[in-house]
């Protein structure tokens, strides 16, 4: 355990759905992440957000929604995704302005049919 | 050219051999240099992170940054199979106080009893 809860581990949707993905830490930290990992593809930074601010996006298509209500929950609203979309999505969270570990989550499995 | 260069392998080696895993970046604004271990279905977890050029050294593990050549290496020594895994080299700029983390691909890498 991280300190770092995704949810659902795992997701099946179809295109035309709407579904969310949460994120939650346990660790005092005030900065939080979205990655996507697919297949023979790099680990690729989607938001940023500090202090609850979001101070990156990553040329990230608008059917990705992120919501940062406090420091510590972080979701991902998804709606009219494509079968591209099907990858690992990783939340991720630290201290702003500290130079220490990034903690991940265990990743939501996101399939879309 | 992407940021960040990884060969994804897959590595293979016999238990005990000494495990020499490389990556190259493009990028002189990145300020820290990071090596994460990945399982199978789990959240990448940091080994190490260095933000000079040298060595550091944690146990098994010794992590190298040639600066100049832009050139990061990451060595294990007396493999263990626990040791397989994929490893993800990360270089991490910092946006308004956020870590901003460019992975390369990762090398899946096995370790044979």
């Amino acid at each position: 355990e991280t300190g770092v809860t995704q949810t659902p581990r795992h997701l099946v949707m179809g295109m035309t759905n709407k579904k969310s993905l949460k994120c939650e830490q346990h660790l005092g930290h005030n900065a939080m992440y979205w990655y996507k990992q697919s297949a023979k593809k790099p680990l690729e930074l989607m938001f940023v957000y500090s202090l609850e601010e979001r101070v990156e996006n990553n040329s990230v298509p608008s059917r990705f929604s992120p919501e940062c209500p406090n420091s510590s929950h972080l979701f991902l609203h998804l709606h009219t995704l494509q079968p591209e979309d099907s990858a690992l999505y990783l939340c991720a969270s630290s201290q702003e302005n500290r130079n220490t570990e990034a903690f991940f989550g265990q990743g939501t499995r996101l399939t879309v049919v | 050219q992407k940021e960040v260069e990884q060969d994804p392998g897959p590595l293979s080696v016999p238990e005990g051999a000494i495990v020499s895993l490389n990556c190259t970046y493009s990028n002189s604004a990145f300020q820290y240099f990071m090596w994460y271990r990945q399982y199978s279905r789990k959240g990448p977890e940091l080994l190490m992170y260095t933000y000079s050029s040298g060595n550091k050294e944690d146990g098994r593990f010794t992590a190298q940054v040639d600066k100049s050549s832009k050139y990061i290496s990451l060595f294990i020594r007396d493999s263990q199979p626990s040791d397989s895994a994929t490893y993800l080299c990360a270089m991490m700029s910092i946006i308004q106080g956020a870590q901003k983390l460019v992975f390369g691909q990762g090398t899946r890498l096995t370790i044979n009893p």
